[in-house]
């Protein structure tokens, strides 16, 4: 699976739209962008996924570039359960290698009062 | 439903000692995995099933043991505890399909002394 880069930490003001990066210059063409979130001491939890195409969903909206070298998670009016620490993985979507999620340490975010 | 769960919440074993790691989940999902977090960093693999009675290793199976007799339960086996095993220890699930989201547990979080 293509290697991701995030920042180590951000911060948000509550109410304000976070914008995650994540750089996956060596990404495959049949792999996909994923975004997970941990808060802290629970389980990982899924946010949005996509291959090409920009998607949104009830949590957050997902804006990857045409080269498809990068991509932004947007948090698009953030709150203090937002702060946790986000991952952004790719992954190819079939075949064998479907099982495999590769964690780094991911982007905290911080959403201040 | 209840989605993943996992028992114990806590556990505190001494070098040497064994245990198994509970897993249950009621989504009727084929994939199960486990992954382990150390302080500070991201998830890693450990092991993995695509279905009862199929099991493979991931990233850092060293000192682990499954078995996946049912759909439902992935336990995690612990034979011979050593310090370098005290980690987080998360459960997850998944449905080949259209976004192919894990689903985590809350986590056992083990310490050997």
């Amino acid at each position: 699976d293509a290697k991701t880069t995030q920042p180590p930490s951000m911060d948000c003001a509550e109410g304000r739209a976070a914008n995650l990066p994540c750089n996956h210059s060596t990404i495959s063409g049949n792999e996909y962008v994923y975004w997970y979130r941990q808060i802290h001491s629970q389980g990982p939890q899924y946010i949005i996924h996509g291959l090409k195409n920009n998607e949104t969903n009830e949590m957050a909206s997902l804006i990857i570039t045409e080269d498809r070298k990068s991509s932004t998670l947007i948090l698009p009016h953030a709150t203090l359960r937002d702060t946790a620490v986000y991952y952004c993985i790719v992954r190819a979507n079939s075949g064998g290698s479907n099982y495999k999620l590769t964690f780094g340490k991911g982007t905290l975010l911080t959403v201040n009062p | 439903n209840a989605g993943v769960t996992q028992t114990p919440k806590f556990r505190i074993l001494k070098i040497g000692q064994s245990m198994t790691l509970q897993c249950t989940q009621d989504m009727n999902h084929n994939y199960m995995y486990w992954y382990r977090q150390d302080p500070g960093m991201g998830l890693k693999l450990i092991y993995y099933s695509v279905g009862a009675g199929i099991t493979d290793k991931g990233e850092v199976p060293n000192g682990y043991n499954v078995s996946r007799s049912t759909t439902e339960d992935f336990p995690l086996r612990l034979e011979l505890a050593a310090p370098s095993q005290t980690s987080v220890y998360f459960c997850a699930s998944s449905y080949v399909g259209s976004s192919n989201e894990q689903f985590f547990g809350p986590g056992t979080r083990l310490t050997v002394l």
